[in-house]
């Protein structure tokens, strides 16, 4: 069974940064066409898409609004992948969620989310 | 960015009722729609991918349908367990954009 365990919540001030990892285990972590992709939804608010990582290779993007705030990283020893979201502001306040394609477009399977909160 | 479109933004409806939901497109998708099902407080679910294909271990009470700009999700039998907010994606091109989403209520 495939499944995605993202880290803990957090608690950052604005201007910080913050570190979301998402670690998998039930299929070939560096499989053809499984990338991992980021979502975010905002209290009260609807999904939002963030971008994608391809493991194989580290490969991937992200949407120009995050452009120059985010860092995509892999660990394929840990069959992990990270976010790291720079210059928080409030909002950043949402829960991140990863989620597994295959065919590198249909998502199947989500992390449970990951809380994070942005204050002073 | 294709820009999608769900409508209505929410809906009530009895149990054993059959429910649909509409997604438009900014643009031509060629059916690469997937549809998501979440609940207050979990991660969404993947309902069906390829406008009308289920996801493994999805009930067939959920369908989907469309082409072009216009896509629907339908689904039948309504139990107080479909009681959630139902997102369409395009996947066409990146990035793939969400819907707002449709929250649907069973009375």
């Amino acid at each position: 069974q495939v499944y995605l365990v993202q880290s803990g919540a957090d608690l950052k001030e604005p201007g910080a940064s913050v570190k979301v990892s998402c670690k998998a285990s039930g299929y070939k972590f560096t499989g053809s066409g499984y990338h991992i992709h980021w979502v975010r939804q905002a209290p009260g608010q609807g999904l939002e898409y963030m971008g994608w990582i391809n493991p194989s290779n580290g490969g991937g993007d992200f949407v120009q609004k995050f452009n120059g705030r985010v860092t995509r990283t892999r660990d394929t020893s840990i069959n992990t992948v990270s976010m790291e979201l720079s210059g928080l502001t409030v909002d950043d306040t949402a829960v991140y969620f990863c989620a597994r394609t295959y065919s590198g477009r249909i998502i199947d399977f989500w992390g449970q989310g990951t809380v994070v909160t942005v204050s002073s | 960015d294709i820009q999608m479109t769900q409508s209505p933004s929410s809906l009530s409806a009895p149990v054993g009722d059959r429910v649909t939901l509409t997604c438009r497109a900014s643009q031509g998708v060629a059916n690469f729609i997937a549809w998501f099902q979440q609940k207050p407080g979990e991660a969404p679910k993947s309902l069906i991918y390829a406008t009308s294909t289920l996801q493994s271990g999805v009930q067939s009470k959920f369908s989907g349908s469309g082409s072009g700009t216009d896509y629907t999700l339908t689904i039948t039998s309504l139990q107080p367990e479909d009681s959630a907010t139902y997102y369409c994606q395009q996947y066409r091109d990146w990035p793939y954009t969400f819907g707002q989403g449709t929250r649907l209520e069973i009375k």
